[in-house]
């Protein structure tokens, strides 16, 4: 149990475009996910906090504009890269926790790789 | 302001010794402390929390931690290391997981277990 997936797992893409990342969580409820930014061989990032159906809340620096979350259900959050750089390249992680979370514990995707030519 | 500290950026050690991943923390409150084990190109897999209660906690794999208050400290522990066991390891904190159930990620070390 508590899978998180991610889609893509890697994209490629031209600058100036926009890109669309999936998390989802598939076995069970999660009224809150998070966005991870990862460099190579650096530690995670957090970007935000997604609640289902509210506004997601940016930690400090992140653009809200730019980096677009959406959280339109208990199982589905989004992440869209709009207008995209070559700096915005890395590795993009989510995770999840239950509905009710007693355990405390993040459930992590797989990541998403984001190349952006 | 909460901060992890894992000094080692990376551990060697050979195939059946005992291993070691080093964490300190720093929180206002109580803190809940968590190990999480990253393999390349992959997300994070949780191995083990501290909430309350022992100070010993056993996790995934035959990995264990534990608490130290007084030192602020929660090291990653093995018995016997496996070659299998070679990752990226990161400690996190949060100070108020049944609330935003943010998580401060210390640096990460890499361990890397020689046959």
């Amino acid at each position: 149990g508590a899978v998180v997936s991610q889609h893509p797992s890697w994209v490629i893409c031209k600058s100036g475009t926009s890109v669309k990342i999936e998390c989802r969580s598939l076995d069970f409820q999660a009224t809150t996910m998070f966005w991870y930014r990862q460099f190579p061989k650096q530690s995670l990032m957090l970007m935000a906090t997604s609640n289902e159906g509210s506004k997601a809340t940016y930690e400090q620096g992140v653009e809200k504009d730019k980096f677009l979350i959406n959280h339109a259900s208990l199982t589905l959050s989004t992440l869209t890269v709009t207008s995209a750089h070559p700096e915005d390249s890395s590795f993009y992680i989510c995770s999840a926790r239950f509905t009710g979370e007693v355990l405390y514990e993040q459930y992590f995707g797989p990541g998403t790789r984001l190349t952006v030519t | 302001a909460q901060s992890v500290a894992q000094p080692e950026d990376q551990v060697n050690v050979a195939e059946g010794n005992p291993l070691t991943v080093k964490c300190t923390y720093s929180v206002s409150g109580n803190p809940y402390l968590f190990w999480y084990v990253q393999y390349p190109n992959r997300g994070l897999q949780f191995l083990l929390k501290y909430i309350t209660g022992d100070n010993l906690v056993k996790g995934s794999y035959g990995f264990e931690a534990e608490f130290n208050k007084s030192q602020t400290s929660f090291h990653l522990k093995k018995p016997s290391a496996l070659v299998s066991d070679s990752a990226l390891y990161f400690c996190a904190v949060s100070a108020s997981p049944s609330n935003t159930g943010k998580l401060i990620f210390g640096q990460g070390t890499t361990l890397q277990v020689k046959p």
